[in-house]
């Protein structure tokens, strides 16, 4: 059974860049059915789609955040990484990680979520 | 950008039929997923290619997709099934998130 893991700073400074990483467990990055996702929840709202990677490296993003989002995968593929620049104080919420079907865009499997503060 | 529309709020007796609406221009091209989440807990899967359900997920819950319009019903709904429940769409490309709906059981 995959278990999908955040990790990260809880606080990050306004205009610094928040940096995540979701620690895959239980199946292979590698592989050609799923994306790689992160999602969002600021506090007491709904959920944000961030974006996704695929094993390749190849990546999408949500038009409202491209600018600012850098998703990557690392060589041994057990963990894909976030970074979001220029941070500000809208961008505080629970952040997820969870992995998304490649062909009907089904979001199978969820972290347990990482709440990042921007504040200074 | 493409936007999907829920209720705020949905309010149901126990043992009665609730049923949640998600609406989008061409919605029913897509394929669409129904989530569940509790406060405090990470979302669950309850609908998937908008009307099939995972395993381990009771079968008073239900989908359908047609024209601009998703659902998602709960048949006998039960006390546990208060919770927000969020529609998603996917185009292949981007992934969309509905507005979320606080269904409450009283």
């Amino acid at each position: 059974q995959v278990h999908l893991q955040e990790s990260g700073p809880g606080l990050v400074k306004p205009s610094q860049t928040l940096s995540l990483t979701c620690t895959v467990s239980g199946a292979s990055i590698n592989s050609g059915d799923y994306y790689w996702s992160w999602i969002r929840q600021p506090p007491g709202k709904g959920l944000e789609w961030i974006g996704h990677i695929f094993y390749s490296g190849r990546t999408n993003s949500n038009p409202s955040l491209r600018s600012r989002v850098s998703i990557s995968v690392d060589t041994s593929k057990t963990r894909f990484s976030l970074e979001l620049s220029s941070v500000t104080a809208a961008d505080t919420a629970v952040y997820y990680c969870a992995r998304m079907g490649f062909t009907y865009g089904t979001l199978t499997a969820w972290g347990l979520g990482s709440l990042v503060t921007v504040s200074s | 950008s493409y936007e999907l529309t829920q209720p705020p709020s949905v309010s149901v007796s126990p043992g009665r039929t609730a049923s949640v609406t998600c609406s989008g221009e061409n919605l029913g091209d897509k394929f669409t997923c129904w989530y569940q989440q509790r406060p405090g807990q990470s979302p669950v899967l309850v609908i998937y290619q908008d009307s099939k359900r995972p395993s381990g997920i009771p079968e008073r819950f239900s989908g359908s997709n047609s024209g601009n319009t998703a659902t998602l019903t709960i048949s006998g709904t039960q006390p546990v099934d208060e919770a927000d429940y969020y529609c998603q769409a996917w185009d292949s490309t981007t992934v969309v998130f509905g507005s979320g709906t606080k269904l409450t059981v009283l």
